[in-house]
Order: structure tokens, then sequence, then C-alpha cells
């Protein structure tokens, strides 16, 4: 069974840093590309960031480019989100996901969601 | 890269058929055939209900049904049951290594 667990998410003031976790395990891990995506309580869902499974390729949205940084340790079957330089309009509901179909190259659809940790930048 | 235009909200009585549109560019749903569709339900993480504009992932009832036409894409819901109350969500790859969500419709089973 195909299982994602986020964790990291908390309150944090804003300019001020935090690194998201999302722990995966029940897939071949390598296979598969990984996005973040957000969503504020209420509001609707929006793509943060995606890591390819095969390659170094890492995407942003033009939201969080220059802020926030993915990544991925294939070891410990974990993908990271590194945000800085936090906003109030970053606080959202963060979800890691995976991508539906192996291999791919780019952001497409999100077969398996975890069940998101919230991040609240205030001060 | 905007967000997609999807109605607030959409209802239908059980047994009936509720269809939600998408609209986007040429620069996304237009020139991709990656249109997605996502359920919702409160306090849940979304589910995916359609992918590549018509696909449906195993475990997905066949009452759900997606379709393509320009730069529109629409998720078409048949014999509406109480648990298909939920929000829905489209998506499409955007070019430029970008995905675009539409800004969600609640359907409502009357």
């Amino acid at each position: 069974e195909v299982q994602l667990l986020e964790s990291g998410g908390g309150l944090v003031q804003p300019g001020g840093s935090l690194r998201l976790s999302c722990a995966a395990s029940g897939f071949t891990f390598s296979n598969y590309a990984m996005s973040w995506v957000r969503q504020v309580p209420g509001k609707g869902l929006e793509w943060v960031s995606y890591t390819s499974g095969i390659s170094t390729a890492e995407y942003y949205a033009d939201s969080v480019q220059g802020r926030f940084t993915i990544s991925r340790d294939s070891a410990k079957k974990t993908v990271y989100l590194q945000m800085n330089s936090l906003r109030d309009e970053d606080t959202a509901m963060y979800y890691c996901a995976r991508e539906a179909v192996q291999f791919g190259e780019f952001p497409i659809s999100l077969d398996h969601w975890g069940h998101g940790t919230l991040v609240t930048v205030s001060s | 890269q905007s967000a997609l235009t999807q109605p607030p909200s959409a209802s239908g009585s059980p047994g009936q058929s509720v269809t939600i549109s998408c609209t986007g560019t040429s620069n996304d749903i237009g020139n991709y055939n990656y249109v997605s569709w996502y359920q919702q339900h409160p306090g849940k993480a979304p589910k995916l209900m359609i992918y590549d504009v018509t696909k449906r992932p195993s475990g997905v009832p066949g009452r759900f049904s997606g379709s393509k036409s320009g730069n529109s894409a629409s998720l078409t819901v048949s014999g509406l049951q109480a648990e298909d109350e939920a929000d829905y969500y489209c998506s499409s790859y955007a070019g430029i290594n970008h995905l675009v969500f539409g800004g969600g419709t609640k359907v409502t089973v009357l």
C-alpha cells in the first residue's frame, strides 16, 4: 500500500524558515516523481514544486521560485521542501503527492497524497 | 500561469447527472491532453478521479467520466450518490514544467 507521511509543519514568523518532510513507502520510490501542493484553509489547491524520480529535475511555481527548494533522499525514501523567507501568504496545508505514471519528467497527475502538514506564517 | 476557471458550485438530485466545466487557455488545456480531476471531501486529502482527460484510476467508479474540447474540459458524474458530495478540482499541465489547478467546484447532492 502506498503511503505518504508529511511532517515538519508548524508556526513560523515572517521571514523565517521551515523544512517539510514526506516519508514514502509501498512503492519503488526512485521510479516516481513527487510534488508538493498547498491549500489555504477553505481555498483551492496550488501546485508548489516537483522533483523527478530518475533525473535531477526540479520545478517551482512562480510564487515560491527562489525561496523554496525541493530535494529527495532515495536511501530514506523521503522528499523535502526547504522553505525560506516565508511570507504570510505561504500559510497553508502542504501536501506531498506522487505522480501517477512512473518515470515522468514533468508534473501531470497525482495519484497518491499524504494527509498534509499545516504551515502557519504569523508574527 | 493563471488558475483554471471552474464554477464555484454545482448540484443535482440523487440519480441525476452533474457536469463541471474547467476552462483554460491554449497554453494549458488546449495544448495538452493532461487534464486531471480530483475529489476532496472536507478535512481529507484530494483523490485522483480522472487523468489524461478521460482515464479512470483503478477503483474509481465508472460513473465518473471526463472530456475535453478546445481550451475547456469537463467532468461528468452520472447517477449521483450522496457520497459524491465534495469539492472537485481540475488540473492541467501548463507547459514550462508547471501544473495549474482550477479554483474548485463544490458539488451538492440535493
